[in-house]
């Protein structure tokens, strides 16, 4: 799996957009970028995935680099509930089968 | 969408007394389980993949006499913590796919704390 590097931490303000970063220079032609957030003591939750376009859901937006190289996470108007460690994990299709990893992930931290 | 739960949401057992976790999909089959824990302040680790009907493939370092994994349908996976110890307290998580499917759905996850 190619590397991602995230922020340790961020802060943002209830109501204001979040944008979380991820650095992926190693990434291949074939590789995902997904992002999972993980709310305290609970599971990891799916918001969403790319492979060359910008994504959008009901939940976020993924903005992705023309040359692949990092991507940003767009939470439009972060509540208090967003507060979460946000993880960036980076992966080919033909490895389906196999385990997500997880990194250290960033700590968002939404205040009011 | 795929819902997957585990049971109990917390356990907290003796020194040496073995604890079962479950990992059901509730509304899909699961070819493929993995269990995951999570220590305080760290990020999830990779215990062991297993596939409905086959012998777990543990990660490196993780005991597989110790942690007991059992896929014997497929909606069903059970972890056994057996003879726990304190350092064994930690936050288990399993996940499921579906075969031919990209998504992997997590549990809740289960709090073990042993005293």
């Amino acid at each position: 799996d190619a590397k991602t590097t995230q922020p340790t931490s961020m802060d943002c303000a209830e109501g204001r957009a979040a944008n979380l970063p991820c650095n992926h220079s190693t990434i291949s032609g074939n590789e995902y970028v997904y992002w999972y957030r993980q709310i305290h003591s609970q599971g990891p939750q799916y918001i969403i995935h790319g492979l060359k376009n910008n994504e959008t859901n009901e939940m976020a937006s993924l903005i992705i680099t023309e040359d692949r190289k990092s991507s940003t996470l767009i939470l439009p108007h972060a509540t208090l509930r967003d507060t979460a460690v946000y993880y960036c994990i980076v992966r080919s299709s033909n490895q389906a089968g196999t385990a997500l990893i997880f990194g250290k992930g960033t700590t968002l931290s939404v205040s009011s | 969408g795929a819902v997957v739960s585990q049971h109990p949401s917390w356990v907290i057992c003796k020194s040496g007394t073995s604890v079962k976790i479950e990992c059901r999909s509730l509304d899909f089959q699961a070819t493929t389980m993995f269990w995951y824990r999570q220590f305080p302040k760290q990020s999830l680790m990779l215990m062991a993949t297993s596939n409905e009907g086959s012998k777990a493939t543990y990660e490196q370092g993780v005991e597989k006499d110790k942690f007991l994994i059992n896929h014997a349908s497929l909606t069903l996976s059970t972890l056994t913590v057996t003879s726990a110890h304190p350092e064994d307290s930690s936050f288990y998580i399993c996940s499921a796919r579906v075969s031919g499917d990209y998504e992997q759905y997590f549990g809740p996850g289960t709090r073990l704390t042993v005293t």
